[in-house]
């Protein structure tokens, strides 16, 4: 099956550095990707949309700035949390949609656990 | 978005069917049912999908209502492996994730 892998699986930083999350399919090309946030015992909460070649489309309340995501491949994206803080600290994930997708399917990284001292 | 209800958690015994229901009343005619479940600090594993007729695949079936307006994810013998959060979602352009169902499956 389609694999998509994220580095690094887990990251501890200090407050106000910058830290860099990949998403990379393995064995398909991915047109469009998806970032995602988790806080303990929520659900999966969309940060952005992110399509090859251009800009990112966030959800309302993520800050582009500080959330900063390039898509320069079809198999690889990269979300950078930038000046983080202690808040930041969760589970993101991303998920890859094959390009030529017939039903809207995705499929899903393991995740990146950030801490944020 | 069409928007998806399921159950906050489900109980189940080791080695019983669990039949975790989904209602999505307001799908469109083109949405497919996806489900998903989610073990502790992992991401997201796929389980199945349908449109219209009901699905068997090595994991689970997936029986849909004939007026598609609800879903029912059946694990046909639920082991300590499948405790997790199950999510079922509509193929929607923006896949969005409800709160899911949490799974606990008793020895």
């Amino acid at each position: 099956g389609a694999v998509v892998s994220q580095h690094p699986s887990w990251v501890i930083c200090k407050s106000g550095t910058s830290v860099k999350i990949e998403c990379r399919s393995l064995d398909f090309q991915a047109t469009t990707m998806f970032w995602y946030r988790q806080f303990p015992k929520q659900s999966l909460m969309l940060m952005a949309t992110s399509n090859e070649g251009s800009k990112a489309t966030y959800e309302q309340g993520v800050e582009k700035d500080k959330f900063l995501i390039n898509h320069a491949s079809l198999t690889l994206s990269t979300l950078t949390v930038t000046s983080a803080h202690p808040e930041d600290s969760s589970f993101y994930i991303c998920s890859a949609r094959p390009s030529g997708g017939g039903y809207n399917e995705q499929f899903f990284g393991p995740g990146t656990r950030l801490t944020v001292l | 978005d069409a928007k998806t209800t399921q159950p906050n958690s489900m109980e189940s015994n080791e080695e019983e069917p669990v039949h975790l229901p989904c209602n999505h009343s307001t799908i469109s005619g083109t949405d497919y049912i996806h489900w998903y479940r989610q073990l502790p600090s992992q991401g997201p594993e796929y389980v199945i999908h349908g449109l219209t007729s009901n699905v068997n695949n090595r994991m689970a079936s997936l029986a849909i209502a004939e007026d598609r307006k609800s879903s029912t994810l059946i694990l046909h013998r639920a082991t300590l492996r499948d405790a997790a959060v199950y999510y079922c979602i509509l193929g929607s352009y923006i896949p969005t994730f409800g709160r899911g169902t949490s799974l606990i499956v008793h020895p």
